[in-house]
């Protein structure tokens, strides 16, 4: 069964940090282009960030560069996000989702507040 | 970026109805979209890939069209099931863009 499995979110205050990981389960995660997604309350999802199988290419929104890291280790078959300089705005469930979009994982809260 | 606009932003229909959601980008984007559903407190799930192309276990009620700039998604026959908020996502080039979706309620 294909599988993603978030963990790592929780309370952090305005300007912490925080990391987010995912661990890939019955597929070829080593091949795979992965990204991370994200929905605030109430609102609409989010594209985040994403990486290449090998790590040779990464994207991220806007809202996230330089705060950001997306990385990944193929040999654990897990994903990560590295979040610093959190403010308000990135309260998020944050989800890993392969590149395709066809397998979501159930999401990590992430919750920055004072 | 490419700016991907949905509409409605929501709207209400009734059991067995026909519904139409649009999503226009903001420039070209082939076929290079996906739509998605989202029901209250769960994960997102693909219907639509390539534009037109059916995820496998989705009901044939659902179909999606589009090229270019517009791009459509319909339910043939609305079922209890269906109500729930649908995004458009293209992935046409980076940064990728959702739509801010449409929430389709129960008339």
């Amino acid at each position: 069964e294909v599988q993603l499995v978030e963990s790592g979110g929780g309370l952090v205050k305005p300007g912490g940090s925080l990391r987010l990981s995912c661990a890939a389960s019955g597929f070829s995660f080593s091949t795979s282009t992965m990204t991370w997604v994200r929905q605030a309350p109430g609102k609409g999802l989010e594209w985040v960030s994403c990486i290449d199988s090998g790590s040779s290419h990464i994207f991220s929104a806007d809202s996230v560069k330089g705060r950001f890291t997306i990385s990944r280790d193929n040999a654990k078959n897990s994903l990560y996000l590295e979040m610093n300089n959190l403010r308000a705005e990135d309260t998020a469930v944050y989800y890993c989702v392969t590149g395709d979009a066809n397998v979501w994982g159930q999401g990590t809260m992430v919750t920055v507040s004072s | 970026d490419i700016q991907m606009t949905q509409s409605p932003s929501a709207m209400s229909a009734s059991v067995g109805d026909r519904v139409t959601i649009t999503c226009r980008a903001s420039q070209g984007i082939s076929n290079y979209l996906a739509w998605f559903q989202q029901k209250p407190g769960k994960v997102p799930k693909r219907l639509i890939y390539a534009s037109s192309s059916l995820q496998s276990g989705v009901p044939s009620r659902f179909s999606g069209s589009g090229s270019g700039t517009e791009f459509t998604l319909t339910i043939s026959s609305l079922q209890p099931e269906d109500f729930a908020t649908y995004y458009c996502l293209q992935h046409n080039s980076y940064p990728r863009t959702f739509g801010q979706g449409t929430k389709l309620e129960i008339k």
